[in-house]
């Protein structure tokens, strides 16, 4: 069964600090990897996704995530934090087949953004 | 098209009540998904629709849980007999439903407080 573990429960950076999110998926074949963020009130948000192809993959917001097959990881970076950015961050990994929709998400890290 | 939809946002109820959520789709989606988030975790899968079929449940949903999508469109998750364990944030996702590539787009959720 796939699984997504988030090391991190809560990160704490600076205003302007880089930030790197930390992401490890258990899948046995090809995954597909999502990240998404939550603010208090809001619905989830997608960030950015891989598919295939490139493994560095960019998304909305300066955000950016390397997928690294050999570690099983796919951690979300960014090189300068906004106060904006405090959110919750999830993970996920898509299934496959017929029930590609059906993800499996991370515990979540939240983020906390000192001015 | 303002997105995926919940109603209510928040609902308190007694323990022993039946309630409903309903979960209106972005327009021309053909995928519809539940999801249930406890506090301090990801969200979880419960079940999901393909038009008005339901292609698989979880092992979570219960026999008091049941889900329908009439003609496709907008959805409705019942829980009956609440229990205190059934509090968490139940979320909405929608789709095209157009492969493992598909994006989810996730409403704002309904938290449910069971006394």
């Amino acid at each position: 069964a796939q699984s997504v573990t988030q090391p991190d429960i809560h990160i704490t950076v600076s205003e302007g600090a880089s930030l790197e999110l930390r992401c490890n998926y258990s899948y046995g074949a090809t995954p597909y990897l999502f990240w998404y963020v939550q603010s208090p009130g809001q619905g989830l948000q997608l960030l950015l996704k891989y598919f295939s192809g490139d493994t560095l993959v960019q998304g909305i917001k300066g955000f950016e995530a390397e997928f690294k097959r050999s570690q099983s990881s796919f951690n979300l970076r960014k090189p300068s934090v906004h106060w904006s950015d405090a959110a919750e961050y999830f993970c996920a990994v898509g299934a496959s087949g017929t029930s590609y929709g059906k993800l499996t998400f991370g515990q979540g890290t939240i983020l906390t953004v000192h001015p | 098209d303002t997105g995926v939809s919940q109603d209510p946002r928040h609902k308190i109820t007694k323990r022993g009540q039946n309630v409903t959520f309903r979960c209106d789709p972005i327009s021309e989606h053909n995928r519809l998904y539940w999801y249930r988030q406890t506090l301090g975790q990801g969200p979880e899968f419960l079940t999901y629709f393909q038009n008005e079929a339901q292609l698989e449940k979880s092992r979570l949903l219960s026999d008091r849980f049941s889900a329908e999508r009439p003609k496709g469109s907008f959805s409705t998750l019942e829980i009956q007999r609440t229990e205190q364990g059934d509090s968490a944030m139940y979320l909405c996702a929608s789709s095209l439903g157009g492969g493992r590539r598909d994006e989810q787009f996730f409403g704002p959720g309904t938290r449910l407080t069971v006394l």
